[in-house]
């Protein structure tokens, strides 16, 4: 049982590139999520997916794109990175929207954009 | 624009304090409140969750809200070097997605 897994762990891109960050739950959870963590930013939602099937923007959408693939895989896609885009992106999944229903967290891709 | 506000610390306590550390949310609706701790480099981990007014003890840790003054708060007792880490707060919004928003954190040192 690996939880949620990501990758890649490491990226660097540069500007105008493009890329997939992959990620994959094996908790059968209905609701995965997109967050990208800054310095002193806290955790900021981009994109989620309540439900196999559907896709919605979070605070933070702007550049970024989203598939929910199966009810296992949630990739989100930098079409053309900019350096404003350097950060470290979690991918969470959540059982369901039940009050006691906790995030589970990937272990990070840390991208850098040049 | 649903907001969790969390003191920004860095927060520094000797080995055996209490560490507090406190949160505020914006939405009145939200029913559920999480706090994760996260060691530098690595994800978030869920510590404990709390959706009734008042206390909720989990070994060292005891999370407490108060839905009137819309405040949360964890209390570590016997605080260890282990639990220097970043603490993060977070709500679940009140609409039927159930979205969790973050505050961004509060940085916490045990010194032996």
């Amino acid at each position: 049982n690996a939880g949620v897994t990501q990758t890649p762990k490491f990226q660097v891109l540069k500007t105008g590139q493009s890329m997939t960050l992959q990620c994959a739950q094996d908790m059968n959870h209905n609701s995965m999520y997109w967050y990208r963590q800054d310095p002193g930013m806290g955790l900021r939602l981009i994109y989620y997916s309540a439900s196999e099937g559907t896709t919605d923007k979070g605070e933070v959408p702007n550049g970024y794109n989203v598939s929910r693939l199966n009810k296992r895989e949630f990739s989100l896609r930098l079409e053309s990175a900019a350096p404003s885009q350097t950060s470290v992106y979690f991918c969470a999944s959540m059982v369901g929207q039940t009050r006691n229903s906790p995030l589970h967290f990937g272990n990070g891709t840390r991208l850098t954009v040049t | 624009q649903k907001e969790v506000e969390q003191n920004s610390g860095p927060l520094s306590v000797p080995e055996g304090a209490i560490a507090s550390l406190n949160c505020t949310y914006s939405d009145q609706g939200s029913q559920s409140f999480f706090w994760y701790r996260q060691y530098s480099g690595k994800s978030p981990e869920l510590i404990m969750f709390i959706y009734s007014n008042g206390d909720k003890e989990d070994g060292r840790f005891t999370a407490q809200l108060n839905k009137a003054s819309q405040y949360v708060s964890l209390l570590i007792r016997d605080s260890q070097p282990s639990d220097s880490a970043t603490y993060l707060c977070a709500a679940r919004e009140s609409s039927t997605l159930g979205r969790l928003y973050f505050g961004r954190g509060t940085q916490l040192t045990v010194w032996p």
